[in-house]
């Protein structure tokens, strides 16, 4: 039973590149979430999915898109990478609206 | 004003010492609550919810105080292993369902 696990653990991008942080759990849960952690600052939400086939918007959304593959999956991309998107980010999923259960992160550096 | 404030740190305490956190939210209308540990470099993992009536679990303590829209966590008999960042954590269910997390407070527990 691996939990959540996120792909890649660590990514270096250039301005304008795109990429995709993928996201899978198997604890069969409905609900999917995507944060992002800075310095001094606690996690931001930036897309949500209640459950397959939906999402919304989180706190933080501009610049990403997400997609619920299915329900062990969501994914977030990044279609044109910003500095300021340099960042830890975390997926998480939950069951109830109580505890969620975190990934381990991916570092990410936009230069 | 942040709709979730916790103390800002560092705590640095010596082993066997007591050690409180504290916490504030914005919106009365705040329906859970939660502590959540984050070791460096790690996931958020949650510690224990916090109820009305309060609640321990083992050295740790968390209390709830609606009336002054106040959350706190006990440590008792600090342990080397109890250095990690604690984040405080509020559900709100106001216009749309929504989890705030506060930035942290970072504690070091020293021999």
């Amino acid at each position: 039973n691996a939990g959540v696990t996120q792909t890649p653990k660590f990514q270096v991008l250039k301005t304008g590149q795109s990429m995709t942080l993928q996201c899978a759990q198997d604890m069969n849960h409905n609900s999917m979430y995507w944060y992002r952690q800075d310095p001094g600052m606690g996690l931001r939400l930036i897309y949500y999915s209640a459950s397959e086939g939906t999402t919304d918007k989180g706190e933080v959304p501009n610049g990403y898109n997400v997609s619920r593959l299915n329900k062990r999956e969501f994914s977030l991309r990044l279609e044109s990478a910003a500095p300021s998107q340099t960042s830890v980010y975390f997926c998480a999923s939950s069951e109830t609206r109580n505890e969620q259960y975190f990934g381990p992160g991916t570092r990410l550096t936009v230069t | 004003r942040k709709e979730v404030e916790q103390d800002p740190g560092p705590f640095n305490v010596p082993e066997g010492a007591t050690v409180a956190f504290n916490c504030t939210y914005s919106n009365s209308a705040s329906q859970s609550f939660f502590w959540y540990r984050q070791d460096c470099r790690k996931e958020p993992k949650l510690l224990m919810s916090v109820y009305s009536s309060g609640n321990e679990d083992g050295r740790f303590t968390a209390q709830l105080n609606r009336a002054s829209q106040y959350i706190s966590l006990l440590i008792r008999d600090s342990k080397l292993s109890d250095s990690a960042t604690y984040l405080c954590v509020v559900n709100q269910n106001t216009g749309g369902f929504k989890t705030i997390f506060g930035a942290g407070t970072r504690l070091f527990v020293k021999a």
